[in-house]
């Protein structure tokens, strides 16, 4: 079952421009988390967002929470090609160990 | 530094074989995952283990089994592998309270031929 939907689902830009992916999610969350997948690897740990909080930053990653839309979006600011990954939110499940997948966010950044 | 390794980066096995994926985190936590993982589907959960011995089905545990003998290792069980296993399998633990932090390993890229 999916929970969380990520939008859009690739993306492109010019690096030093800033990218925008965003997440929305069906059911009341605890939390919700962010995560990267360089190509053909493991997913890390970017940030987590609680359901009181509605912002939160890290270095060049902000990440915005807004439980009456039930989304999310994950702004990278003055990208690096280094960048390059896709994108993926997680939110935790009505259920108890699980966190809940979108399908993620391709993004690219140009040189 | 927190740590998963799995056994094998890249696998080919053919159908009907029997396959083990291994999984060891080093942080001492108390739950481990699998997932697999295909274009456009996103992680989907095949089973998790929150303590030694204890396991539970996630979203597609048909065709796979688990064992956890040891709160380090956390194996993945092919009993007969067909070819639409053929998938990134992905390893990940948590500590002790739920739906947090997830850590992942590399991940295993299993070809069933």
């Amino acid at each position: 079952s999916q929970q969380g939907e990520e939008d859009p689902q690739a993306l492109s830009i010019q690096e030093g421009e800033n990218a925008t992916m965003n997440c929305s999610y069906k059911t009341s969350i605890n939390n919700l988390q962010w995560y990267r997948q360089n190509s053909g690897r493991g997913l890390v740990h970017l940030i987590l967002i609680r359901s009181n909080e509605r912002e939160k930053h890290s270095g060049r990653l902000r990440v915005t929470l807004d439980t009456s839309k039930k989304s999310s979006s994950l702004l990278i600011t003055a990208s690096r090609a280094a960048d390059t990954a896709s994108y993926f939110c997680a939110t935790d499940a009505y259920s108890n160990y699980q966190l809940i997948w979108g399908a993620g966010t391709k993004l690219i950044i140009k040189p | 530094d927190v740590k998963v390794t799995q056994s094998s980066r890249y696998l080919v096995k053919r159908t009907g074989e029997k396959v083990f994926l291994e999984c060891v985190q080093d942080m001492d936590h108390e739950n481990m995952f699998w997932y697999r993982q295909d274009p456009g589907l996103g992680l989907r959960l095949i089973y998790f283990s929150y303590d030694v011995k204890m396991k539970e089905k996630g979203d597609i545990p048909e065709g796979y089994s688990v064992s956890r003998e040891k709160k380090e290792r956390f194996s993945l069980i092919l009993e007969s592998a067909s070819t639409n296993q053929t998938s990134m399998y992905l390893c990940a633990s948590s500590l002790g309270l739920k739906q947090e932090t997830q850590y992942f390993g590399p991940g295993t890229r299993l070809l069933v031929l």
